[in-house]
């Protein structure tokens, strides 16, 4: 069955530094990655989206790879701050356009 | 634009009871999304929409569930009846039917079934 893994543990990483997370699948052949932004109370907001040919993205501090033979996708928040604290979830979409299948979200805390 | 609309943001409810959920997609925007998510399961998909036609509602759990989309800018989800486990925070989500575009999502409404 198809299967998108996140760190279930939360990370917790100190003002400045970079955070990194992690977004492995199985039995899956997405054309398109999205990474989302989650705070408490709220919906999903979207940050990033990644294609299937493409190996890197980057916006502002903000960095997504992806890697299709290794079924995985990094995360990276450079200069990480207090307000980048929140969880984080991948999202997988295939070429026919339809669903998104969501991972469970890893939970950043940048403390100061 | 004031983005996705939900409404309530909670409800509390008595378990038996029938609960409609009721969403206002972005104008403009023709694929609307209901999701569910709960700590044990995540954020899951139950129903799309296209054009206001049901696509794909393999994720609505029983026949309890069932969604409509009687125009372009209005959406319901109803439970009926409701039951405690249906206890969880659901979100309406629109986008411009397009592969690998983003989803908007709306704030969501937390439902408590006691």
């Amino acid at each position: 069955s198809q299967k998108i893994e996140q760190n279930s543990e939360a990370l917790n990483i100190q003002e400045g530094k970079t955070a990194t997370l992690t977004c492995n699948y199985t039995n899956y052949s997405p054309a398109y990655l999205q990474w989302y932004r989650q705070d408490p109370g709220r919906g999903p907001v979207f940050l990033l989206l990644i294609r299937e040919n493409e190996k890197e993205k980057r916006k502002e501090r903000l960095k997504v790879t992806f890697d299709t033979t290794l079924k995985q996708s990094l995360f990276h928040i450079t200069a990480s701050q207090p307000a980048d604290s929140a969880t984080y979830l991948c999202a997988l979409e295939r070429a026919s356009w339809g669903k998104l299948q969501f991972g469970a979200g890893t939970q950043v805390v940048v403390t100061p | 634009d004031a983005g996705v609309i939900q409404s309530p943001r909670h409800e509390v409810t008595e378990m038996g009871q029938e609960v409609t959920l009721r969403c206002k997609p972005i104008s403009g925007h023709d694929y609307l999304f209901w999701y569910r998510q709960t700590m044990m399961r995540g954020l899951e998909l139950l129903i799309y929409f296209n054009n206001n036609v049901p696509i794909d509602d393999s994720g609505m759990p029983e026949d309890r569930f069932s969604a409509k989309m009687p125009n372009a800018s209005f959406s319901t989800l109803k439970i009926q009846p409701s039951e405690p486990r249906d206890s969880a925070v659901y979100f309406c989500a629109s986008t411009l039917s397009e592969a690998g575009n983003e989803q908007f999502f709306g704030p969501g409404t937390r439902l408590t079934v006691l």
